[in-house]
């Protein structure tokens, strides 16, 4: 089955720099790619997706890369700002696969932005 | 707000006790999707249920069952719980319509406590 690594575990970044937060999956079929932000006891919330057919995208401060010849995806937040304190979740699915669209999560980036 | 509800928010039970969770997806979703989530073992998919019918299974335990009734709505029946049961439980829905369009949206989860 598929199986993803995340990197780093912690991350600390000063109040307007850029953060990144690096997956990596072994399932080549795999073609879904959300990341989700989950606040401490609440659900983790989609921030932003990409699927294999393009290699980024972007939303404001937000954004995603997909390299999936390396099987690897990266989320950069850029002019970071104390509410993006959280633990982002990457995950990876391959929904257009019947039975296989369960997502398959990474071990979570604790990013701490420091005033 | 997801759209997704979980009750009850909090459930604290003793060892050997069997509880049932409960989610409503999202008006029009057809898939539903269980997750634990534990300090040591991260977001685990549990199992799927696609209009009824079960769709995928993960890592999920004998001694935990569920279902999707008519109205689509899903329950998860934990039974014979163990300490290292106590976890956050997480269900998620989406549409499932094919053309990739399934992004998962989650509930606020249910805070098991096992005592």
């Amino acid at each position: 089955g598929e199986n993803v690594e995340q990197h780093p575990s912690t991350l600390s970044v000063q109040e307007g720099d850029s953060a990144v937060i690096k997956c990596t999956y072994s399932d080549s079929a795999s073609n879904y790619f959300p990341w989700y932000k989950q606040e401490l006891g609440k659900r983790p919330q989609l921030i932003i997706d990409i699927r294999s057919n393009v290699g980024e995208k972007k939303d404001q401060r937000i954004a995603v890369t997909l390299n999936k010849t390396a099987k690897h995806f990266s989320l950069h937040i850029t002019e970071t700002q104390p509410e993006d304190s959280a633990v982002y979740f990457c995950a990876a699915s391959n929904p257009l696969l019947f039975g296989n669209e369960k997502l398959t999560f990474g071990t979570g980036t604790r990013l701490t932005i420091i005033p | 707000d997801s759209g997704v509800t979980q009750t009850p928010k909090h459930l604290i039970t003793a060892t050997g006790q069997r509880v049932t969770l409960r989610c409503s997806p999202r008006s029009g979703d057809l898939s539903v999707y269980w997750y634990q989530q534990s300090l040591d073992q991260g977001l685990q998919f549990l199992i799927q249920y696609y209009n009824g019918e079960e769709r995928a299974k993960g890592n999920i335990l004998e001694r935990f069952s569920a279902q999707q009734f008519p109205d689509l709505h899903s329950e998860l029946n934990l039974s014979s719980l163990e300490l290292g049961d106590s976890a956050l439980y997480f269900c998620a829905s989406s549409g499932n319509t094919g053309g990739g369009t399934d992004t998962q949206y989650f509930g606020p989860g249910t805070r098991l406590t096992v005592l």
